[in-house]
């Protein structure tokens, strides 16, 4: 079946740092993909989507130029964080929506991000 | 804009029990819609998906959903809980297929 891995699955680094994410679908091409953040026991809030080779669309307050997300490829999509606080820190999930309109989206297994 | 509320953030039932999860949407147009698991720090997985087909959908694991427009229900059931169920599960609306809107979630504790 459709496949999307998430990269890395886990980061742990200094307050401060920028972290790129990547976000590929290995078997499919996927024009749209999507970003969301997941808090401790909570649900996931979207917070863009990544269009391919057009700027993304960003939920309102989420911060274009703190969530860098460029989508070069029908294939892989970034989302990267830049001078990550400790408030940064969450569980970024991404999906990417197969160009058949009616096949549902894939998931990623996520990326558990830390910032001490 | 689409969303969906998910009634009860936690759900307790004995093992072999029935299990009933409830989601209820809004959509100004015909939605897409979801059930997703997920396991503790780990990604979503996908139960079952309405998509304007058939009202009574089945998915994995024995779970089913039924689409009642009436009602504006998409409720998720399986007969018989399994200790492997417990886990946190997501409804979530699409409108053709665009972005998501989850719910908050329900935690599902099966006891022995």
């Amino acid at each position: 079946g459709a496949v999307v891995s998430q990269h890395p699955s886990w980061v742990i680094c200094k307050s401060g740092t920028s972290v790129k994410i990547e976000c590929r679908s290995l078997d499919f091409q996927a024009t749209t993909m999507f970003w969301y953040r997941q808090f401790p026991k909570q649900s996931l809030m979207l917070m863009a989507t990544s269009n391919e080779g057009s700027k993304a669309t960003y939920e309102q307050g989420v911060e274009k130029d703190k969530f860098l997300i460029n989508h070069a490829s029908l294939t892989l999509s970034t989302l990267t964080v830049t001078s990550a606080h400790p408030e940064d820190s969450s569980f970024y999930i991404c999906s990417a929506r197969p160009e058949i309109s009616n096949q549902p989206q894939h998931f990623g297994d996520g990326t558990r991000l830390s910032i001490l | 804009a689409q969303s969906v509320t998910q009634l009860g953030s936690h759900v307790s039932v004995s093992e072999g029990a029935l299990v009933l999860l409830r989601c209820n949407y809004s959509s100004s147009v015909p939605p897409y819609l979801f059930w997703y698991v997920q396991y503790p720090n780990q990604g979503l997985q996908l139960l079952l998906k309405y998509t304007s087909a058939a009202t009574l959908v089945k998915g994995i694991n024995g779970f089913e959903a039924e689409f009642k427009k009436s009602e504006t229900s998409f409720h998720l059931t399986k007969p018989s809980a399994h200790m492997s169920d417990a886990a946190e599960y997501f409804c979530a609306v699409s409108v053709r297929n665009n972005d998501m809107r989850f719910g908050a979630g329900t935690r599902l504790t099966v006891k022995p």
